[in-house]
């Protein structure tokens, strides 16, 4: 069964630093992994799809890799602002695609 | 798109009635899952339906609990009778191969 470990688990920054983010995962015979934000109280928005064949995607100031051999990924957020305030969840699917296991995310506080 | 649609929003009920939750999902998407989520478990996989058939119900907590998918559009969670520790957010989610997952707003049930 897929098991998803997001650290840290909360993380604290000035506004304008560099960021990573980090998810890791026990079975690798996966499809896809996606990102998702939650701001409190909200739902989840999507943030990046990485398929299995891909390494990484990009979204704006936002990076997403994707080693499947060592059942990493990587959020990369850069020149962060106070707007990307969030919890952070990383989710991978428990065998193929389907369904998506959550780590329990990483709290982000960008400090003004 | 609406996206991912859920009713209602927020819903308190005292324990021992019946609780309904409902999930439109977005047209086209062949998948919809059901999760919970809470501060001390974080997102859990209730049931997911593939084309409208139950595929793994294995994370609905107990019998109080049943889910329908009896068209395409429209899905329902249904809790009789409610308990305190049935309080959470409850997410309805659907997928698509080429953007992955849509989560609605969530339900946030009180059940006092």
């Amino acid at each position: 069964k897929q098991e998803v470990t997001q650290i840290p688990a909360a993380l604290s920054v000035p506004e304008g630093e560099n960021l990573v983010l980090n998810c890791s995962f026990t079975d690798s015979a996966i499809y896809n992994l996606q990102w998702f934000r939650q701001d409190p109280g909200k739902g989840l928005t999507s943030l990046l799809l990485i398929q299995s064949s891909q390494r990484e995607q990009t979204s704006g100031r936002l990076n997403a890799s994707l080693d499947k051999s060592s059942g990493r990924s990587t959020l990369y957020i850069a020149a962060s602002q106070p707007g990307d305030s969030a919890t952070y969840l990383c989710a991978a699917p428990n065998s193929g695609n389907t369904p998506l296991v959550f780590g329990k995310g990483t709290r982000l506080s960008v400090i003004a | 798109d609406a996206g991912v649609i859920q009713s209602p929003r927020h819903e308190v009920t005292e324990m021992g009635q019946e609780v309904t939750l409902r999930c439109k999902p977005i047209s086209g998407h062949d998948y919809l899952f059901w999760y919970r989520q809470t501060m001390m478990r974080g997102l859990e996989l209730l049931i997911y339906f593939n084309n409208n058939v139950p595929i793994d119900d294995s994370g609905m907590p107990e019998d109080r609990f049943s889910a329908k998918m009896p068209n395409a559009s429209f899905s329902t969670l249904k809790i009789q009778p409610s308990e305190p520790r049935d309080s959470a957010v409850y997410f309805c989610a659907s997928r698509s191969e080429l953007y992955g997952y849509t989560f609605g707003s969530g339900t946030r049930l009180t059940v006092v």
